[in-house]
């Protein structure tokens, strides 16, 4: 099956400084990459639709200035929370879906990166 | 309003029994269905997949049912074992292309040897 990597799968920062997590298709192309957040015992919250090579879509309540997201090729987009906060600590799992011809290809996720802001 | 709704929080069963998960949605456009399943501090692992053309789709213990005019799909497990024991979301999507899927809010299941 499809392989999406994370990296780092867990991070602990200071607050006030950014972080950025990584995320790849390892081996198939990824049009579209999806980021969630996941609370404790809560369900994945849809955070931003990246398309590469364009801006990302945020989900209403996600600021935009805050989860920075930069899908920059095929196989790679870029999560990073600036000046984070407590309160961004979560979980937060990146999915990629690929489009080829007319299948309807399944949604692959990522293996999660923990942040925990001090 | 939410468009995938797991009304079950949580379920319990015995090692070896059938488990039943249920989910319904609300969007009439929708037309594929997948089930995931997510241990905790791990991503969600793909499980099966359903077309609206379809009723059923069998993969191994996993048999996902579809039932269109009630807008309901169950996932069961035969036999339930321990590894089994994880959180299931049901997500759904229309006939669009690199949109997201429509996630539930999940059903944990302990099953219990």
């Amino acid at each position: 099956g499809a392989v999406v990597s994370q990296h780092p799968s867990r991070v602990i920062c200071k607050s006030g400084t950014s972080v950025k997590i990584e995320c790849r298709s390892l081996d198939f192309q990824a049009t579209t990459m999806f980021w969630y957040r996941q609370f404790p015992k809560k369900s994945l919250m849809l955070m931003a639709t990246s398309n590469e090579g364009s801006k990302a879509t945020y989900e209403q309540g996600v600021e935009k200035d805050k989860f920075l997201i930069n899908h920059a090729s095929l196989t790679l987009s870029t999560l990073t929370v600036t000046s984070a906060h407590p309160e961004d600590s979560s979980f937060y799992i990146c999915s990629a879906r690929a489009i080829s011809g007319r299948s309807r290809d399944t949604q692959y996720f990522g293996p999660g990166t923990r942040l925990t802001v001090l | 309003d939410q468009q995938v709704k797991q009304n079950s929080p949580s379920l319990s069963v015995q090692e070896g029994r059938i488990s039943i998960l249920n989910c319904d949605y609300t969007n009439s456009m929708f037309d594929y269905f997948l089930w995931y399943k997510k241990y905790p501090a791990e991503g969600p692992t793909f499980l099966i997949s359903i077309s609206s053309i379809k009723d059923k789709n069998e993969d191994g213990r996993f048999t996902v049912f579809l039932n269109k005019s009630a807008k309901h799909l169950s996932l069961h497990i035969v036999p339930s074992q321990p590894g089994d024991s994880a959180v299931y979301f049901c997500a759904a999507s229309e006939n669009n292309y690199g949109q997201n899927f429509v996630f539930g809010p999940g059903t944990r299941l302990s099953v219990l040897p």
